[in-house]
């Protein structure tokens, strides 16, 4: 019945590592986001794809890349990773384009030591 | 760009209380703002919205009230639970932005 999920929940990896964490939503939605959250909870828009295609890009480094093969599914690419990437990553749904309700997934706490 | 803020970062209530958490925003576009509660350890979850139409809107024991003129928009919890311990994010939308700028988040404490 999960509405949006991601895999995995925990990612404990070494910089300079890739890795990649898995969002999939079965609401039907259009829409769908990645955020990070930081340790002080502040949440900040990285992407969204409307349709599989790329609407938001805000300025993430490009060694970010997200994939979106199907609409029910986004998936977020990290290279080279970096202490600083260490975070909650969200992914969101909404039906479509803007002034929606997003529908957060239970994020993943991405750890690089 | 846009800045949603909070007044309070934390704030504590006496169960049976209730609880009012307060959101500012800066872009005077912004025309459908939601509330989101955020449990440890779990995603935002919606709580409730409302559009720029309106000034005032009801739910199962919270209201958010908007006020354009000032830019502010607030959230009350009637009877406020042990349960509603959580952060709440206020975030901000212009219409056919496709996004949401949240707020930094108010963490609401229930004490029993």
């Amino acid at each position: 019945d999960t509405a949006v999920s991601q895999t995995p929940k925990y990612l404990v990896t070494q910089m300079g590592n890739d890795k990649s964490i898995k969002c999939e939503q079965n609401l039907g939605h259009d829409t769908m986001y990645w955020y990070k959250q930081d340790s002080k909870k502040f949440l900040k828009i990285m992407f969204s794809y409307n349709n599989k295609e790329l609407i938001i890009n805000e300025t993430v480094p490009n060694r970010f890349s997200p994939k979106s093969p199907d609409k029910a599914h986004l998936n977020l690419h990290i290279n080279s990773l970096e202490l600083g990437d260490s975070a909650v990553y969200f992914c969101a749904s909404c039906v479509g384009a803007g002034t929606d309700t997003q529908y957060f997934g239970p994020g993943t706490r991405l750890t690089v030591l | 760009g846009e800045s949603v803020g909070l007044h309070l970062p934390t704030l504590s209530v006496q169960e049976g209380d209730n609880s009012i958490i307060n959101c500012a925003y800066s872009n005077s576009a912004s025309d459908y703002f939601i509330w989101y509660k955020q449990e440890s350890g779990k995603g935002p979850q919606f709580i409730i919205d409302i559009r720029s139409n309106m000034d005032k809107r009801q739910g199962q024991r919270v209201t958010v009230l908007l006020n354009k003129t000032v830019k502010h928009l607030s959230l009350q919890i009637a009877a406020t639970q042990p349960g509603d311990s959580a952060v709440y994010f206020c975030a901000g939308e212009e219409a056919g932005s496709y996004q949401l700028t949240f707020g930094k988040g108010t963490k609401l404490s229930v004490i029993p």
